[in-house]
């Protein structure tokens, strides 16, 4: 069966320094990936999504980034974080394009004092 | 642009009685619409998938309702349990197809023992 990690699960990071988050999932190849933010109260805003390695959509203009090196690899970074980009990450896949349930990871909390 | 309304205030019931929660859409014609579960501090979970064509569709405890023509989907739990406690989020379909869902607010349900 397929499952889905992210780690960290909660981070606490000062303004302007770096972000990785890591997302990977086991048990299926070349799925689709996508990163979203939830802030607290908010919807769920999708940030990237990935149809395959080294293939990248933005859906937000932001300071963020990312960026999949592997088949099953999913990582969001930021060069300098912002107060703003605190909330709740979730890294979800599916396994075709046409599929329409996603599977969501665990989550990681980011806190950015 | 699209919009996706669900009610922000929490929904408060009494075990054994049935939730009803509400998802209303505008400035759409999405061709399926999705609810998941979310538990406080993790990842959403799949529940039901309805289609344009379906009117209703059913799992255990839980049934789903699709009014193309109001552009409602109302969301049932009968016999509710303190466990059916979480937030409860609808995504539809984006338009032009791109199988990748926009999701609403989520609605809170509490279930009081």
């Amino acid at each position: 069966s397929q499952t889905i990690h992210q780690w960290p699960a909660t981070l606490v990071q000062p303004v302007g320094s770096p972000l990785s988050l890591e997302c990977t999932v086991e048990g299926t190849s070349n799925p689709n990936l996508y990163w979203y933010r939830q802030a607290a109260g908010r919807g769920l805003q999708l940030l990237f999504y990935s149809v395959g390695i080294g293939q990248i959509s933005s859906e937000v203009p932001q300071n963020l980034s990312a960026s999949r090196p592997q088949d099953r690899q999913f990582i969001l970074s930021s060069k300098k974080l912002l107060l703003s980009d605190s909330g709740f990450y979730l890294c979800a896949w599916k396994g075709d394009p046409a599929q329409e349930t996603q599977y969501f990871g665990p989550g990681t909390r980011l806190l950015v004092l | 642009s699209q919009k996706i309304e669900q009610n922000s205030e929490a929904l408060n019931i009494q075990e054994g009685k049935t939730a009803t929660l509400t998802c209303n859409y505008t400035n759409y014609s999405p061709a399926y619409l999705q609810w998941y579960r979310q538990d406080p501090g993790r990842g959403p979970v799949f529940l039901l998938l309805i289609r344009e064509n379906e009117k209703e569709k059913r799992k255990e405890r839980l049934k789903v309702t699709f009014d193309t023509t109001l552009k409602q989907s109302l969301f049932h739990i009968t016999a509710s349990q303190p466990a059916d406690s979480a937030t409860y989020l609808c995504a539809l379909d984006r338009t032009g197809g791109s199988y990748i869902p926009t999701f609403g607010r989520g609605t809170s349900l509490i279930v009081h023992p």
